[in-house]
């Protein structure tokens, strides 16, 4: 059973940089895409970005330019970094498994990490 | 971007009765894309249905999609007690992923 775990600072300044990494209880990550989907408190999920095991990536068009997903396959790990955080940014985060390539979609879901943005 | 729009917001029922669960794309949802997950208080979403109309592994036969292009329905046939929360459907036809904003189904 694969499990996907966030880990990271709960509380972040404005303007600085958000950084979560997710680990996952696999032996390897391949021929799947790892990624970021968060959730204002009360609110809808949102879809942050996608990373696959050659390191493509793709990112929500809103916010492109401030977002990058990194993965290190050695340690089954991979990380989202948000930068210039805002009130706005503010968040539960999860980490996810989305199975592309025919059917697509998200088959498992860390547990997630609030993530709070405020100084 | 694709936008879903789902209705109604929440939907007051009791347990045995049926559920019926609209999800509306502002654009027709390639290959009929469309992906529906339950999200209960305090826990991450789970997946329910795929391509429409596929049930996810271990997914009761209660649960049922349908619909395709730009209308696409979950519906769930009768409501037990663990089937209160929170429904969100999902498009994966293009690059951009989206969800749509959820229906809530109470109990009554």
């Amino acid at each position: 059973q694969v499990q996907l775990q966030e880990s990271g600072p709960g509380l972040v300044k404005p303007s600085e940089t958000l950084s979560l990494t997710c680990t996952v209880s696999i032996g390897s990550i391949s021929n799947y895409y790892w990624s970021w989907i968060r959730q204002p408190p009360g609110k809808g999920l949102e879809w942050i970005g996608y990373i696959f095991r050659t390191g493509s990536t793709n990112y929500n068009p809103s916010l492109k330019g401030r977002v990058s997903i990194s993965l290190d396959t050695s340690k089954t790990q991979f990380s989202l970094k948000l930068n210039s955080v805002i009130a706005a940014d503010t968040a539960i985060y999860y980490c996810a498994r989305y199975v592309g390539g025919g059917w697509n979609y998200f088959d498992h879901w860390g547990q997630g990490t609030l993530v709070t943005v405020s100084s | 971007e694709i936008v879903l729009t789902q209705s109604p917001g929440t939907l007051s029922l009791s347990p045995g009765e049926r559920a019926t669960l609209s999800c509306r794309a502002s654009q027709s949802v390639t290959k009929d894309f469309l992906v529906w997950y339950q999200q209960k208080p305090g826990q991450a979403p789970r997946l329910l249905i795929y391509g429409a109309s596929s049930r996810a592994a271990g997914i009761p036969d209660r649960f049922s999609g349908s619909g395709s292009g730009t209308d696409f329905t979950l519906t769930i046939s009768r409501l037990e007690p663990e089937d209160f929360a929170v429904y969100y459907c999902q498009q994966s036809g293009t690059l951009a992923l989206t969800f749509g904003g959820g229906t809530k189904v109470e109990m009554k």
